[in-house]
């Protein structure tokens, strides 16, 4: 199986600042990697699929980069509703596996 | 607009069985791949199960903590994708989101449902 591993596990940052999320994967998945955003009491949301295409209707501040196995979420400018838990999965072959979770919490 | 709407979770005793259903809409849901993905409480997020399309043959893969135990399932005519749950273990206690491919199994999960909570007790 794919093994996942996100870093950091938690980030505390203020409203305006550039976050970066790292995701490694255990072998290369080419660019098979998924980001989500997750809120408390809500369903995963896409946000960035192919490691770097945003999905519709996501924000310009979102954005991915890398392949092979090391890929980054970016997002540019804090704003209040980013705050949430962010997740990558590889959907390079099943099973298909998530990282454990970025929190991203306001300081 | 794409709506998946599960149904059927609530509390079991271990060793009992459960049937999840997700009903989509808005969407050709014989065309698109269906996954099932659960998320203990407090945890990340499990790829469960998913089933291709008939486009491809329908096939199914399962996780290895449920396969042998967990089967899933579509009626395109109904627009109904189930997860027929047996020999249910604490362990499998977890909110459970079905989700649609879009398209194929190596695309992202770009619709998910809201979710439907099984809890497993005693």
């Amino acid at each position: 199986d794919i093994q996942m591993t996100q870093s950091p596990s938690s980030l505390s940052a203020s409203v305006g600042d550039r976050v970066t999320i790292l995701c490694r994967a255990s072998q290369s998945i080419s660019t098979y990697l998924n980001w989500y955003q997750q809120k408390p009491g809500k369903a995963p949301k896409l946000l960035i699929y192919g490691a770097s295409n945003l999905e519709s209707g996501v924000p310009s501040r979102f954005s991915g980069r890398g392949s092979g196995t090391e890929f980054t979420l970016a997002i540019s400018t804090l704003q209040p509703e980013d705050f949430a838990t962010y997740y990558c999965q590889q959907s390079y072959g099943a099973p298909y596996t998530f990282g454990q979770g970025t929190k991203l919490e306001i300081k | 607009e794409v709506q998946l709407v599960e149904s059927g979770g609530g509390f079991v005793q271990p060793g009992r069985s459960l049937r999840l259903s997700c009903t989509g809409s808005g969407f050709a849901f014989g065309g698109y791949a269906l996954s099932w993905v659960r998320q203990a409480p407090g945890k990340g997020l499990e790829w469960v199960a998913f089933i291709r399309s008939k486009t491809y043959r329908g096939t199914i893969e399962y996780a290895a903590s449920v396969k042998g135990r967990f089967t899933i399932s579509r009626d395109d005519s109904k627009g109904v994708a189930y997860l027929l749950m047996n020999s249910l273990t604490t362990e499998d206690t977890a909110i459970y989101y079905c989700s649609r491919h879009a398209l194929t199994v190596t695309d992202p999960f770009d619709f998910w449902g809201q979710g439907t909570l099984v809890a497993v007790s005693s």
